[in-house]
């Protein structure tokens, strides 16, 4: 099994929507990230969490909310979708040390 | 503040050659972590290696070589006698050791495309 899957892998969806993304981590992480990827920007973080209580606003977090309902998981929601959100989300953990990050394996959203 | 800077957008060269993959960071910090990750087609990040500041060795892995340079705040990274299949888009990243504000920040990358 992995040891970040998100769920679901490829979603469609209209605009105005809500959807919800879904993370789950079996390794024993603190940190939670969420990063959103368009051509030619590379990963940039939109949530990061270092701990169940501690929830952070990275660079283009409007648009986005979060939960981190447990350690071992974190969702990601557009409350009202919009089609400059499709794009490619992954998550990631990390340890306290920052020293190496795992990702999940990506989740494609389109918003039509 | 950190950033990560991966000047070149794109690059396209013959199998075979040798092509090198340019990554500058910037950061206040002296313990910090540099990465390499490398994402194919299929679209999942691939990590690739890790350095730490204290580290300035070179390291080869393969067909694969980093050169982590303080002095200039550069982690480049050189594939010899690429072949089609190194093919993807690959990403510098950075993250600053321990600290409580820290988190993991990404070059915009680089798309490799190796000609057959």
């Amino acid at each position: 099994d992995a040891d970040v899957t998100q769920t679901p892998r490829n979603r469609i969806t209209k605009t105005g929507k809500r959807i919800m993304l879904e993370c789950s981590q079996t390794k024993g992480h603190d940190r939670m990230y969420w990063y959103r990827q368009d051509p030619g920007l590379g990963l940039r973080l939109i949530y990061y969490s270092f701990d169940v209580k501690d929830i952070n606003k990275g660079e283009i977090s409007d648009g986005y909310s979060v939960s981190r309902q447990a350690q071992a998981k974190f969702s990601l929601s557009l409350e009202s979708a919009i089609p400059n959100q499709t794009a490619l989300y992954f998550c990631a953990t990390s340890d306290r040390s920052g020293s190496r990050a795992f990702f999940g394996q990506g989740t494609r959203l389109t918003v039509v | 503040a950190q950033k990560v800077t991966q000047a070149q957008t794109e690059i396209s060269v013959v199998e075979k050659e040798d092509v090198t993959l340019d990554c500058v960071y910037e950061t206040r910090d002296t313990t910090y972590y540099l990465f390499w990750y490398k994402q194919p087609p299929s679209g999942e990040l691939v990590f690739l290696i890790r350095r730490n500041s204290f580290d300035e060795q070179n390291e080869i892995s393969g067909r694969y070589s980093w050169n982590f340079q303080k002095s200039t705040s550069s982690f480049n990274f050189t594939i010899t006698a690429s072949q089609v299949v190194d093919s993807a888009v690959y990403f510098c990243a950075l993250s600053v050791q321990g600290s409580s504000a820290s988190k993991i920040i990404f070059g915009s990358g680089t798309r490799l495309s190796i000609r057959p």
